[in-house]
């Protein structure tokens, strides 16, 4: 089957650093989403693109996020500097524009501490 | 902006049993899709089901089954014969028609414990 594949699966990181998250869509897909899970918020829609151009990023945190599309095999979300509050779950998910559902990635678990 | 309501955090079944899951939404369009994810411990959102506003049969897979009531914004997913493996959070999830912004606005969830 078919997968999004999302790298790293964990990562703990010291307040400030900069952590950079990874997709790698299902070929052929042409919507890319990031979206956040925590606990008190459950799931945020952060960003995403079509066609490799950035469609909607209302959710995300201008100040600190940041993502982008460098082609049709990576997603990229970095977040710069890092805070305890942006600890979380981050998924990324894949679909086409015309088609129903989207496929989901494993999530990157982030601990900012 | 679309809501998408789940009122029970959470549900509690004997195995085998069936249980149903409840969802409300909001929205002022005609045409749009509305989809039931499972989340397990093991965190990966899954696809359990899809319905398109436009088709008024409700869709189904396997034990699976939906009950759309457009009219009244509602969506609730019917799990029949329920087993051990169905234990998770559920998530009930709208997207509007693919015309621009259409990402997926979910719920908070419903957990679902299944007794044995």
């Amino acid at each position: 089957d078919a997968r999004v594949t999302q790298t790293p699966r964990h990562k703990v990181t010291e307040m400030g650093q900069e952590v950079t998250m990874r997709c790698q869509p299902i070929l052929g897909h042409n919507t890319v989403f990031w979206y956040r899970q925590t606990m008190m918020q459950g799931l945020e829609l952060l960003a995403y693109f079509r066609n490799r151009a950035p469609l909607d990023d209302s959710g995300m945190p201008k100040d600190r996020f940041s993502a982008e599309m460098p082609d049709a095999t990576l997603a990229t979300l970095k977040i710069q500097p890092s805070e305890p509050r942006d600890s979380a779950v981050y998924f990324c998910a894949s679909g086409l524009q015309v088609f129903g559902g989207y496929t989901f990635g494993s999530g990157t678990r982030l601990t900012v501490v | 902006a679309q809501t998408v309501t789940q009122s029970q955090p959470e549900m509690s079944v004997q195995e085998a049993e069936t249980v149903t899951l409840s969802c409300t939404y909001d929205t002022s369009e005609s045409d749009y899709y509305l989809f039931w994810y499972k989340q397990p411990p093991s965190r990966q959102m899954i696809l359990v089901i899809r319905q398109e506003a436009y088709k008024q049969q409700n869709a189904t897979e396997n034990r699976f089954s939906v009950n759309f009531q457009k009219a009244a914004k509602s969506f609730s997913l019917k799990i029949s014969d329920s087993q051990l493996g169905d234990a998770a959070m559920y998530f009930c999830a709208y997207r509007r028609p693919p015309r621009g912004a259409d990402g997926l606005t979910f719920g908070k969830g419903t957990h679902l414990i299944i007794q044995p």
